[in-house]
């Protein structure tokens, strides 16, 4: 079990293009989560994934969006890019049903860089 | 609202000396909290997490509920500690948002 991938490693856009981040979550998980960590601080809860709908939503603007497929799979999408939205992005996964085996494992995230 | 307060953003202690690192936490019912800590050039993972109430490479951390605090010590530090170490708040009910707080840089100095 590769754990969490996430694809791509870098990436580099320009301001008002659209980014589509992905994320495969560990064998037998279902729940994905998905946080920003910008230069210096914690990672940021963007939202959270169950049964392919969205369950939680941190602070983020609608240009934030989400998508979960039937093989657990999620994907980031984010339009308009502004500067400000360079950082790196974080997939989580963790099984909610496996009672106190509750733990969240990370990806290596996505750098995602806008000029 | 959910708040994760970690005020030092750097501890430098020397190999041998105790290590605490600072988590305070803000949360209107019962909240799950956790240590998260990151290696140079690994993923970030999961340490430790309160309701385990273990310890783990040698830490351990105790919900203070009075004092809203969860600070994360180790009577005796190692150069392998040295990491960012992240405190994480998850509140209680189903799907519920885990908040970070900004981190902690813990040097070991040898």
């Amino acid at each position: 079990d590769a754990g969490v991938t996430q694809s791509p490693t870098h990436l580099i856009k320009t301001r008002g293009q659209q980014v589509t981040l992905r994320c495969s979550p560990k064998s037998g998980h279902d729940t994905v989560s998905w946080y920003q960590q910008a230069l210096g601080q914690g990672p940021q809860f963007i939202f959270q994934y169950y049964e392919e709908e969205e369950r939680q939503r941190g602070n983020f603007p609608d240009r934030f969006s989400g998508h979960q497929f039937p093989n657990y799979s999620s994907e980031l999408n984010v339009n308009a890019l502004l500067l400000g939205d360079s950082a790196l992005y974080l997939c989580a996964s963790r099984n909610p049903g496996t009672g106190s085996v509750d733990e969240q494992f990370f990806g290596p995230g996505t750098r995602l860089t806008v000029l | 609202a959910q708040r994760v307060t970690q005020p030092e953003k750097l501890l430098s202690v020397f190999k041998g000396a105790p290590v605490e690192l600072k988590c305070n936490y803000s949360y209107s019912g019962s909240p799950e909290l956790f240590w998260y800590v990151q290696y140079s050039r690994q993923r970030l993972q999961l340490l430790l997490r309160h309701i385990s109430r273990e310890s783990i490479k040698g830490f351990t951390a105790d919900l203070n509920k009075g004092e809203t605090s969860f600070h994360l010590k180790k009577p005796f530090a190692q150069e392998e500690d040295s990491a960012m170490y992240y405190c994480a708040l998850r509140g209680s009910g189903g799907y519920q948002k885990v908040t970070f707080g900004t981190g902690t840089k813990l040097q070991v100095i040898p």
